[in-house]
């Protein structure tokens, strides 16, 4: 079945870098685009970020533009967000989602919770 | 960016009752891409509804949507104490992928 698996998750100061990943299996991951969407604690969803299944297109929400960068490898399985100049607003739970056909984002991965504070 | 406001904010109910949530657009969303999840504590959010009414793999028939252009809702034709939950709507359009702010379900 198909599973994503976030990692990378953790503490960091304000103006610090962070790299998340997402590890996916049982489905052909090259083919498909793929998402990152944010929680910050007890609020909504905020979709961040959204790379084509080759890589040739990205696009990211107003709030992140500049400071992260979504990637992947295909050869590895595995989708990449590269956050830099974080605050505290980034603080949440980091998702990462298959997108579909119809720009659904199905399944989800479980999350890793990314903290900014000094 | 278009923008989806969710009502009501929280929706009281009790097993059984039948639940309706809106979810309306500052501007018009194709069916094609206008999207229902379910998110319960402590989980990843759930595909529930795609193209405006279709369910996903799995999904039981008391769920169903409708609508289309700037209003669209979710129906839960009788609620299981499983579906107490905060349901959220979501388009894509121009590049751009947005969320409504959520409605929680909770038990009357």
């Amino acid at each position: 079945q198909v599973q994503l698996v976030e990692s990378g998750g953790g503490v960091v100061q304000p103006g610090g870098s962070l790299r998340l990943s997402c590890a996916a299996s049982g489905f052909t991951f090259s083919s498909y685009g793929m998402h990152w969407v944010r929680q910050a604690p007890g609020k909504g969803l905020e979709w961040v970020a959204f790379i084509r299944y080759d890589g040739s297109n990205k696009y990211y929400a107003d709030s992140v533009k500049g400071r992260f960068t979504i990637s992947r490898d295909n050869s590895k399985n595995t989708l990449y967000l590269q956050m830099n100049s974080l605050r505290a607003e980034d603080t949440a739970v980091y998702y990462c989602a298959k997108d579909s056909a119809i720009s659904t984002f199905d399944p989800w991965g479980q999350g890793t919770l990314v903290t900014v504070s000094s | 960016e278009i923008v989806l406001t969710q009502s009501p904010g929280t929706l009281s109910l009790s097993p059984g009752e039948r639940a309706t949530l809106s979810c309306r657009a500052s501007q018009s969303v194709s069916s094609s891409y206008l999207a229902w999840y379910q998110q319960k504590p402590g989980q990843a959010p759930r595909l529930l509804i795609y193209g405006a009414s279709s369910r996903a793999t799995g999904i039981p028939d008391r769920f169903s949507g409708s609508g289309s252009g700037t209003d669209f809702t979710l129906t839960i034709s009788r609620l299981e104490p499983e579906d107490f939950a905060v349901y959220y709507c979501q388009q894509y359009g121009s590049s751009s992928w947005t969320f409504g702010q959520g409605t929680k379900v909770e038990i009357k």
